[in-house]
């Protein structure tokens, strides 16, 4: 079962534009809330998280969304740019079985930013 | 600081063959990871560890091995190689402790890409 559910599976915007990537998620005890960002042949990179004590939080042009009533967390890119092109996943973690913490990820969302 | 280490970066290995997949890390992390990312199918873990010592199954474990051999190192074994466990595989690192509620960043290797025919 997906745990974490992600759309859009891909995304074209103009540059200049703003993408927004959606997620939402099952487990009220996830209080754990990252995106990663992944370039071709590499490996994902943390972009930004948030916790669910607060409703946003931004760093530079990236901002997290985050509405705990509805179980949901998006990710805003503002002037979006050509080098912004990536694979964007978000994921969820809380405290799980024998106090282990793991990751939950979504299935990603190929963005494009065209010139 | 070089992070988290993969070796090899390519393989190809003909069905029934038998290989490990290195990672180490330097970030003196408690937690490792080996992950398999496969189109539209996300990120799926294959087995973690917690912590020295300690190893657990993920989603997807059929048909693989680990051994976390001390605190940097944590390798994953292909004992017979199946032409679905084509993919590209990723280790990761993160601080993260059992039972404490703070989560950290997880940092991921460059990927071993395996192709099994």
């Amino acid at each position: 079962q997906q745990q974490v559910k992600q759309s859009p599976q891909s995304l074209i915007v103009q540059k200049g534009g703003i993408s927004i990537i959606n997620c939402a998620y099952e487990n009220t005890a996830f209080d754990y809330f990252p995106w990663y960002q992944q370039f071709p042949g590499k490996g994902p990179a943390l972009l930004i998280a948030i916790r669910p004590d607060v409703s946003e939080k931004k760093e530079g042009r990236f901002t997290i969304s985050f509405n705990k009533s509805a179980k949901q967390f998006s990710l805003h890119i503002m002037d979006s740019q050509p080098g912004d092109s990536a694979t964007y996943f978000c994921a969820a973690s809380g405290v799980g079985a024998g106090n282990n913490r793991k990751l939950i990820w979504g299935l990603g969302t190929s963005l494009a930013v065209n010139p | 600081n070089a992070g988290v280490t993969q070796t090899p970066k390519f393989q190809v290995l003909k069905t029934g063959q038998s290989m490990t997949l290195q990672c180490a890390q330097d970030m003196n992390h408690n937690s490792m990871y080996w992950y398999r990312q496969d189109p539209g199918m996300g990120l799926r873990l294959i087995y973690y560890s917690a912590s020295e010592g300690t190893t657990d199954k993920g989603e997807v474990p059929n048909g693989y091995n680990v051994s976390r051999l001390n605190k940097r190192e944590f390798s994953l074994r292909l004992e017979s190689a199946a032409p679905s466990q084509t993919s590209v595989y990723f280790c990761a690192s993160s601080e993260a402790r059992q039972g404490v509620r703070r989560n950290t960043e997880a940092f991921f290797g460059q990927g071993t890409r395996l192709t099994v025919v």
